[in-house]
């Protein structure tokens, strides 16, 4: 893998159903692992950041894990609700010299029907 | 308090103009970016700057020129406009730590006619 990649690019649910996406990256040179919520019309807002293998947050009723070995990280979101609805972007920040930059998958749109 | 603000929201403006977008901080980071939101809604990073020095600088077109007067201001000025000029533009800064969470202005649309 040599770029971000988030898989589904969408995702309808009904209310109420918990689902989960998925962010892979290049498991080499990885410093952290970025996720935000990005609301129609609005800015990114940051979810998450993650830095070691086996790492878990949880905030409410959204938490997420890392794999760095394998290069993957999952959100979840149990019992969706209607305000969820929004693109989810994982962004990956290397190690070495360009690790100012933020390097952000194409992003998980959910929609969560009522 | 706006954590980062962004002037103008909205820029429309014709092809050949010179124009410029405004960015400030007031959560006292060191490091800011600058972000274009393409047709497909993907965000590419353009600049970054920390401590008023140019860190990033990706493929972009010479008519982009970020200035940093000081660490809580990242200006964007772009000449000569183009058609394909046009998107969204996101301002964002960051405290180069361990996290380096980075936090989003509102975004400037702007409008090339």
């Amino acid at each position: 893998i040599l770029n971000v990649e988030q898989s589904p690019q969408s995702l309808h649910v009904q209310e109420g159903d918990s689902t989960n996406f998925t962010c892979s990256f290049p498991s080499s040179n990885f410093y952290a692992l970025h996720w935000y919520r990005w609301e129609t019309a609005k800015s990114p807002e940051a979810l998450f950041v993650m830095t070691l293998n086996g790492d878990e947050k949880k905030k409410g009723r959204i938490s997420a894990t890392l794999n760095t070995k394998e290069g993957y990280s999952y959100l979840y979101i149990k019992g969706s609700q209607p305000e969820d609805s929004a693109t989810y972007l994982c962004a990956q920040r290397h190690s070495g010299g360009s690790n100012y930059k933020l390097t952000f998958g194409k992003g998980t749109l959910l929609t969560v029907n009522p | 308090d706006t954590a980062v603000s962004q002037t103008p929201k909205y820029l429309v403006t014709q092809m050949g103009n010179d124009k410029s977008i405004k960015c400030e901080q007031n959560l006292g980071h060191d490091t800011m970016y600058w972000y274009k939101q393409d047709s497909k809604k993907f965000l590419k990073i353009m600049f970054s700057y920390n401590n008023k020095e140019l860190i990033i600088n990706e493929t972009v077109p010479n008519r982009f020129s970020p200035k940093s007067p000081d660490k809580a201001h990242l200006n964007l000025h772009i000449n000569s406009l183009e058609l394909g000029d046009s998107a969204v533009y996101f301002c964002a800064s960051s405290q180069v730590t361990t996290t380096d969470t980075q936090y989003f202005g509102p975004g400037t649309r702007l409008t090339v006619l």
